[in-house]
C-alpha cells in the first residue's frame, strides 16, 4: 500500500521568499512521484514528476523537487515566490504494481503568498 | 486541442437520488480515471476505464459505477446518494493506461447532496 504525507496544511510566505512544501511517501516498490497544483474552482495541473531518471526534477513556473530515497521525501521548492503561486499543492505517488496512472494523493498544502 | 472536459460543472441532488457525470478525455487519450475530492482533502481514486472495461477500482462501494464508450468518453454514476457523496468529482485522462503516470485532469463536477 502507498501513502503520502504532506507536512503543513497551510504554508505562508512573503513574495520573493523561498517556497518549501514538504512531501514524504511510503511505497514498497520504486515509486513515481508527482506534484500537482490546484487553483480555486479548477482541476489539477501537473507541475512536475519523478519517474526514476534524474533525482532533481524541474517543472513549470520555476518549481523543482528532489527525490531522496533515503529520506523517502520529494519536497517541492521555488527560490522566489510570486503572488500567482498562491494555490493548493498536492503530492502524489504511484508505482508499477498499482498502475502508473492510479495516483494516491496527499491531503494538500495551501500556499499563501503575501505582498 | 481540447483538454479534458466534464459536465455538468455544478449540480445539486437530494439524498437517495441518482446522478450521472460525464467526461470527454483529451484528444489522443484512451484511458479515463475518476477521482473524488471531498472538501479539504486530496483526490481519492474511484476507478479507471480502458478499452471500455473497468481496469482498477479504489475503495468505493458498488453505488459508484461507470462506463466507457467506444469514443473513449466516460460516465460516472452514483446511486442512492448520501450526504457524504458531496464532493468535487474529477475526471483524468491518459494514454494506454498512463504508462508514464501522467494524468490530465478536467475542472471537475461539483456535486452537492442535500
Amino acid at each position: 500500500a502507498q501513502s503520502v504525507t504532506q507536512l503543513g496544511s497551510h504554508v505562508s510566505v512573503s513574495e520573493g521568499a523561498l517556497v518549501l512544501l514538504r512531501c514524504n511517501y511510503s511505497s514498497s516498490v520504486p515509486p513515481y512521484l508527482f506534484w500537482y497544483v490546484q487553483y480555486p474552482n479548477q482541476g489539477l495541473q501537473l507541475l512536475l514528476k519523478y519517474t526514476s531518471a534524474a533525482t532533481l526534477v524541474k517543472g513549470i513556473n520555476g518549481f523543482e523537487a528532489e527525490f531522496k530515497k533515503s529520506e523517502t521525501s520529494f519536497h517541492l521548492t521555488k527560490p522566489s515566490a510570486h503572488m500567482s503561486d498562491a494555490a493548493e499543492y498536492f503530492c502524489a505517488v504511484s508505482d508499477y504494481e498499482s498502475g502508473y496512472s492510479t495516483l494516491t494523493f496527499g491531503k494538500g498544502t495551501m500556499l499563501l503568498v503575501s505582498p | 486541442d481540447a483538454g479534458v472536459t466534464q459536465s455538468p460543472t455544478h449540480l445539486i441532488k437530494t439524498r437517495g437520488q441518482q446522478v450521472t457525470l460525464r467526461c470527454s478525455p483529451k484528444s489522443g487519450h484512451d484511458t479515463v480515471s475518476w477521482y473524488q475530492q471531498a472538501l479539504g482533502q486530496g483526490p481519492q481514486f474511484i476507478f479507471q476505464y480502458y478499452e471500455e472495461e473497468e481496469r482498477q477500482r479504489g475503495n468505493f462501494p458498488d453505488r459508484f459505477s461507470g462506463h466507457q464508450f467506444p469514443n473513449y468518453s466516460s460516465e460516472l454514476n452514483v446511486n442512492a446518494l448520501l450526504l457524504g457523496d458531496s464532493a468535487l468529482y474529477l475526471c483524468a485522462s491518459s494514454h494506454q493506461g498512463g504508462a508514464n503516470g501522467e494524468l490530465f485532469f478536467g475542472e471537475g463536477s461539483r456535486l452537492t447532496v442535500l
